[in-house]
């Protein structure tokens, strides 16, 4: 079974601090994708980046970077220079399907505060 | 583009009625559509699966005759919770998926907060 798991519950940080979010999962798909989204206060989920399990490139958007190592079966986000709005829970997933929509499994999320 | 909502965003109810919550995909055709329940700080826990046009598949201790799912068109998914008690109370979120491309991934909506008096 899949298990996805995020060993930082909070995380507080001051403005214009780097942060790196962990994430490792278990799975025995050789084909599988994984997700990060951000739940701001509002609670909407919003979709940050998914990545396919054959693509171990690591990708940046902006403040934004992600560390994909199917080595350590680990995919880490990093915010740099962080800011109050990145204030918010954020939730890895894994997705064991060959469908990438289909069956989440969320790790237990990270809260992270930003402080000014 | 992938735009899901959900309606109502708040609703405050007693205990016995039944509230229905629903949930749209704007822009795109979502084939299949998930309903959360998150409790305070918590993970999301998957209720079911909705297909459009077929019955809802439903995880394990989640009862289906207490959370009613239609799932009627392409761009509706509803959620009916029947009876309602103060145990309900909890931020319900749906999300939908459409086929291929970019809309293969669950897209969330904004959440409904159930509260039952």
């Amino acid at each position: 079974a899949q298990k996805v798991t995020q060993a930082q519950t909070e995380i507080s940080v001051v403005e214009k601090e780097d942060v790196t979010l962990d994430c490792v999962y278990e799975t025995r798909d050789t084909t599988y994708y994984l997700f990060w989204y951000k739940q701001p206060p509002s609670g909407e989920l919003v979709f940050l980046i998914r990545r396919n399990s054959f693509d171990e490139q690591n990708e940046i958007s902006g403040r934004y970077s992600w560390n994909f190592q199917k080595s350590t079966s680990s995919f880490n986000f990093t915010i740099t220079a962080s800011q109050v709005v990145d204030s918010a829970v954020y939730f890895c997933a894994l997705s064991e399907t060959p469908n990438a929509g289909n069956m989440l499994t969320f790790g237990g999320g990270t809260r992270l505060m930003v402080k000014p | 583009g992938a735009v899901v909502s959900q309606h109502p965003s708040r609703v405050i109810c007693k205990s016995g009625t039944s509230v229905k919550i629903e949930c749209r995909s704007l822009d795109f055709q979502a084939t299949t559509m998930f309903w959360y329940r998150q409790f305070p700080k918590k993970s999301l826990m998957l209720m079911a699966t909705s297909n459009e046009g077929s019955k809802a598949t439903y995880e394990q201790g989640v009862e289906k005759d207490k959370f009613l799912i239609n799932h009627a068109s392409l761009t509706l998914s509803t959620l009916t919770v029947t009876s309602a008690h103060p145990e309900d109370s909890s931020f319900y979120i749906c999300s939908a998926r459409g086929d291929g491309g970019v809309t293969d991934t669950q897209y969330f909506g904004p959440g409904t907060r159930l509260t039952v008096l």
